[in-house]
């Protein structure tokens, strides 16, 4: 089955840039999208298909996909974004809804 | 407003079941795919099952086929998931997802219900 592999755990000083991957095979051919989840929340959509974003969600938050590795960057963090972010594809191999394992986004 | 608010999350026993409900409102519900996801406390998200919006095609995970049933009752704008054969594994909060499709991107998410699966 197809696998998503994201660091742990990402930590970053307030205004500066933080970088989450996810690693999957050929992800570039997979439409990838990325969640945010705060503690006692449901998660929510914060980019999709690589590199669009949901009305709402800031401009500090990009996508991009190439090779084996998708990437979600936000920008001028603020201590909000502290949060676990997720990845996602579809499998159409597998027919699967695949997640990533998270990333834990701490704002030092 | 979108509203998917899950319900029938319980304590039941190892070997047990149980079913959970999602009501929809706020969308067209019978253009939506569905999804239940779940979440163990404290770790990552796994998707449970997936439903088209006319209930032709389902998909399973592997953890949970032939143990669930995903249904959907389009004219009451519900989902459902029946959960037969309860494992301590399946312990977990299960989301409620809307969907445009299968590879599309999870719109909106309910706010789950806890299965916990103890003797």
């Amino acid at each position: 089955s197809y696998v998503l592999t994201q660091p742990p755990s990402v930590s970053v000083a307030p205004g500066m840039t933080a970088t989450i991957t996810c690693g999957g095979n050929n992800i570039a051919r997979k439409g990838v999208h990325w969640y945010q989840q705060k503690p006692g929340q449901a998660p929510i959509l914060v980019i999709y298909y690589d590199a669009d974003r949901p009305s709402g969600i800031p401009e500090r938050f990009s996508g991009s996909n190439s090779d084996n590795t998708a990437t979600l960057t936000i920008s001028r963090v603020e201590a909000g974004d502290e949060a676990d972010y997720y990845c996602q594809v579809w499998d159409s191999t597998s027919a699967h809804v695949v997640f990533g394992g998270g990333t834990k986004l701490t704002v030092l | 407003q979108v509203q998917l608010v899950e319900s029938g999350g319980d304590l039941v026993k190892p070997g047990g079941s149980l079913r959970l409900s999602c009501a929809a409102s706020g969308f067209s519900f019978s253009d939506s795919y569905m999804s239940w996801i779940r979440q163990t406390p404290g770790k990552g998200l796994e998707w449970v099952s997936y439903i088209s919006s006319s209930g032709d095609t389902i998909y399973y995970a592997d953890s949970v086929k032939g143990r669930f049933t995903i249904s959907r009752d389009n004219a009451e704008n519900s989902l459902y998931l029946q959960m037969n054969s309860l494992r301590a594994d399946d312990t977990a909060v299960y989301y409620c997802a809307q969907a445009g499709g299968p590879a599309a991107e999870i719109d909106y998410w309910g706010q789950g219900t806890l299965v916990t699966v103890s003797s």
